[in-house]
């Protein structure tokens, strides 16, 4: 049981490059959750999405774009990748939101 | 916007000491969770409370949730090396999703 699998798991982007974050589960959940956490700082939500064809924006939602196609994958799309996008993103997921969730290894991510 | 506070924001003791973090939320909650994050790792889920008032324990670790479901704890009796790392709380309003708060980070010393 893989659970939930984020790709790549490190990376260094130039400025104005973009680039996917991928996320999978294999546990037939339904909500799934992107975090960044920043140095020493607590996790702060980019997107979620509650199922299938549905994503909603959360804290930090600028910059950043996703997709639910499929009930297992769930990537983060940077655009114009900025420096103040440095960060560890978690990838989550949770059978229904108020129960835990389950978490990634991270996408270490640093742009120059 | 529903905020969960988490004090203190770092924490060092001594091997063998107790430790503890509180958790506040400015409105009641549904329930809290609560996650450890290891140096370099991911958030693992360690547990959750439901119910007003409610305490459970797990090995040295005491978790508490208030009788107005605004606040809760986490206690660790006699501290070891492998308790290293940042303790967060999670609380979820009704219909909202999970808040969490910025962690309290923990070291110890041998």
């Amino acid at each position: 049981n893989a659970g939930v699998t984020q790709t790549p798991k490190f990376r260094i982007l130039k400025i104005g490059q973009s680039m996917t974050l991928q996320c999978t589960q294999d546990m037939n959940h339904n909500y799934m959750y992107w975090y960044r956490q920043d140095p020493g700082m607590g996790l702060k939500l980019i997107y979620y999405s509650v199922g299938a064809g549905i994503t909603d924006k959360g804290e930090v939602p600028n910059g950043y774009n996703v997709s639910r196609s499929t009930t297992e994958d769930f990537p983060l799309r940077l655009e114009l990748a900025a420096p103040s996008q440095t960060s560890v993103y978690f990838c989550a997921s949770t059978i229904v939101g108020n129960q835990p969730q389950h978490f990634g290894d991270g996408t270490r991510l640093s742009i120059l | 916007g529903q905020q969960v506070m988490q004090i203190p924001q770092y924490q060092h003791v001594q091997e063998g000491e107790d430790f503890t973090t509180y958790c506040n939320s400015s409105t009641t909650l549904s329930n809290i969770q609560w996650y450890k994050q290891r140096p370099g790792g991911h958030p693992v889920f360690l547990i959750q409370l439901v119910k007003s008032g409610e305490v459970k324990k797990q090995k040295r670790l005491t978790f508490q949730f208030g009788e107005a479901k605004k606040n809760s704890s986490l206690h660790i009796t006699a501290t070891q090396t492998t308790d290293v790392g940042t303790y967060f709380c999670a609380g979820v309003q009704a219909g909202t999703a999970l808040i969490f708060g910025k962690g309290t980070t923990l070291s110890v010393s041998s």
